[in-house]
């Protein structure tokens, strides 16, 4: 096991609504990256967080946003769900130094969120 | 940009026996870094293997090893004694830029289907 965990596990939501996905970090990790896995896809960046900020960003619209605590527990939030949103959710938590460096991006088992 | 290619979306092999999974690069980065993850019908995504795009040496992780190829941009993963538990979604990720530090995006191809069989 990785030691990166995500909630919840799967959710329905409605076109319109909002949604929080939670992820909680390897311990001594701090960066978190979000990812989309479309069914049959590859992984899509959304973005990374690096001490508390968005430190690069993937091509989503700005109703995808997210959050990174001291503790390095992460959040991601989607706002005006649209049906394109259904996908598994993946968060992964990496130590980044500050130079360079082969850093491992260790994955969670994802959310898969179903929008109807 | 970068792009990474996988023309494989299913392959099978026996138990025991080696496979390789293939996958090829483009970017115009200077350094760069070539991963391999593993999901299996869980989700979970696996960190399976490295390769730093200066590394001298083509990475092994036990059973697995990379064969970078540099000059043709490929990045292939062998699996060595293939067992029943490596059935699974194999992706082939890219991250550039490593040795400034800068940025952690990983490009993701769209996957091989391995299927182990007796």
């Amino acid at each position: 096991e990785t030691g990166v965990t995500q909630s919840p596990t799967h959710l329905i939501k409605t076109r319109g609504q909002q949604v929080t996905l939670r992820c909680s970090s390897q311990s001594g990790h701090n960066t978190v990256s979000w990812y989309q896995q479309a069914l049959g896809q590859g992984p899509q960046f959304i973005f990374q967080y690096y001490r508390e900020e968005e430190n690069g960003r993937g091509n989503f619209p700005p109703r995808f946003s997210g959050l990174q605590f001291p503790n390095y527990s992460s959040e991601l939030n989607v706002n005006a769900l649209e049906l394109d949103d259904s996908a598994l959710y993946l968060c992964a938590s990496s130590l980044v130094k500050a130079l360079g460096g082969g850093n491992i991006q260790y994955f969670g088992a994802g959310t898969r969120l179903s929008v109807l | 940009a970068q792009k990474i290619t996988q023309t494989q979306p299913g392959m099978f092999v026996q138990e025991k026996e080696a496979v390789t999974l293939d996958c090829t690069y483009d970017t115009s980065d200077p350094s760069y870094g070539l991963f391999w993850y593993k999901q299996p019908s869980s989700g979970e995504m696996i960190f399976l293997i490295y390769q730093g795009s200066y590394d001298q040496q083509n990475a092994t992780e036990g059973r697995y090893s990379l064969n970078f190829q540099k000059a043709r941009k490929s990045a292939n993963l062998v699996i060595s004694a293939s067992q029943l538990g490596d059935s699974a979604m194999y992706f082939c990720a890219m991250r550039a830029d490593i040795l400034t530090g800068g940025g952690n995006k990983l490009t993701f191809g769209t996957g091989t289907q391995l299927k182990v069989e007796l």
